[in-house]
């Protein structure tokens, strides 16, 4: 078993529609969650990120983590075409610095 | 500031040949890991390492040698290329936690 699934996609959504991208985990002693947004041919970049449950917004973007059911999400409010991308989650526990792990990426395709 | 960065940008070996994928950064992070991104498998980490003379293996580190002799460069070797490791390569280097600086990748195939 994988330590974090995520749903490929492709995901596909109107200009405007609210977008929710989740992943689910094994391992519970991961503490940090982090959600990268990676544009075709880039390197991903950090978009957010979590330490421990709860929420957090930044602008049109809000991630929840929750920890109970090993379950975290990132919703995407009023969604544009510039938030066409892939979406990787990733998280690590709080021992190795280093290691972090990642899911597969859901690919999110938001049409004008 | 250049943030990190990788050459080459693209790679063509063939089966048994070997060599080296350069990654720099200069942010001065202590953090340096390298993975590989294959459709449908993510993001998988190779080697990292936590300071200069000091790596240690991640998730896929058959194949790959690593070293870190200065805290800016973390080249990483293919011994024997395969058709296995046909794959992105990325380099990141980090500070914190939670965040990590990624190149922009390699694009290996070996045929």
């Amino acid at each position: 078993q994988k330590e974090v699934e995520q749903d490929p996609g492709p995901l596909s959504v109107p200009e405007g529609a609210i977008v929710s991208l989740n992943c689910t985990y094994s391992n519970s002693a991961f503490q940090y969650f982090m959600w990268y947004r990676q544009y075709s041919r880039k390197g991903p970049e950090l978009l957010m990120y979590t330490y421990s449950s709860g929420n957090k917004e930044d602008g049109r973007f809000t991630a929840q983590v929750d920890k109970s059911s090993k379950y975290i999400s990132l919703f995407i409010r009023d969604s544009q075409p510039s938030d066409s991308a892939t979406y990787l989650c990733a998280m690590k526990d709080g021992y190795n610095f280093n290691k972090f792990y990642f899911g597969s990426g859901t690919k999110l395709n938001v049409k004008p | 500031n250049a943030g990190v960065t990788q050459t080459p940008k693209f790679q063509v070996l063939k089966t048994g040949q070997s060599m080296t994928l350069q990654c720099a950064q200069d942010m001065n992070h202590e953090y340096m890991s390298w993975y590989r991104q294959d459709p449908g498998m993510g993001l998988r980490l190779i080697h990292y390492s936590v300071g200069a003379g000091i790596t240690d293996q991640g998730e896929v580190p058959n194949g790959y040698n690593v070293s870190r002799s200065t805290t800016e460069d973390f080249p990483l070797r293919l011994l024997s290329a395969a058709p296995s490791q046909t794959s992105v390569y990325f380099c990141a280097s980090s500070s914190t936690p939670y965040e990590q600086y990624f190149g922009p990748g390699t694009r290996l195939t070996v045929t």
